[in-house]
């Protein structure tokens, strides 16, 4: 099974800064199939991110995502006060990442 | 648009077995891929596993043994149980639709499964 790692583990920011977050594979995996999502405490997770790169319907512009065979990477551009919170990678709609806490 | 919504016991003694039923609304199982995955208290998220509308599935393999996910198209209704469970199966259970290209999206509010006697 493919092991998802994602650092830093907490990334503690500014409203207006920039938040670099990254997913690394323990195997190549196909950028068709990695995912990143966004759960805020007491909801269930929201969908950010498919295909690595493609926004998914009604995310902000300030979402972007890339990479390619082990190395993922999620930025958000200029940090919202609604964006802290904690970020998964997924690959295949199967293993998650351990998730980065972006707070303040 | 599509909706899920968990149900089951909120609580399950040791060794009995855990089982949740999730009812889809606004959409039919007779497509895409049905999911179920959990979250221990104040822990990342866990992929359980997920079955196809055809009836084929692919469980995480560390719960393999244990579990089983089916699938009732006529009620648009998905099924997990859990087996021989413990404490460390506490956690909130989600079930989601995920599609042919792996993305999971929407998930259902979940709902707290408490393994205690």
């Amino acid at each position: 099974e493919i092991v998802l790692t994602q650092s830093p583990g907490t990334l503690s920011l500014s409203p207006g800064e920039r938040a670099t977050l990254s997913c690394r594979a323990s195997q190549s995996v196909s950028s068709d199939y990695l995912v990143w999502y966004q759960q805020k405490p007491g909801q269930a997770p929201r969908l950010l991110i498919y295909g690595a790169s493609s926004r998914a319907t009604g995310i902000p512009d300030r979402f972007s995502g890339s990479g390619s065979g082990t190395d993922f990477t999620l930025i958000i551009s200029r940090l919202e006060p609604e964006d802290f919170a904690v970020y998964y990678c997924q690959q295949n709609g199967r293993t998650f990442g351990p998730g980065t806490k972006v707070d303040i | 648009q599509v909706q899920l919504q968990e149900s089951g016991p909120g609580l399950v003694k040791p060794s009995e077995t855990l089982s949740l039923t999730c009812t889809v609304s606004g959409g039919s199982t007779s497509s895409y891929y049905w999911s179920w995955i959990r979250q221990p208290p104040g822990k990342g998220l866990e992929w359980i596993g997920y079955i196809y509308y055809t009836g084929s599935t692919n469980y995480n393999p560390s719960l393999k043994s244990r579990l089983t996910i089916s699938l009732d198209t006529s009620r648009n209704q998905f099924y997990l149980k859990l087996t021989s469970v413990t404490a460390a199966d506490t956690a909130v259970y989600y079930c989601a639709r995920r599609s042919i290209i792996g993305w999971v999206d929407p998930w259902g509010q979940g709902t707290l499964v408490t393994v205690s006697s």
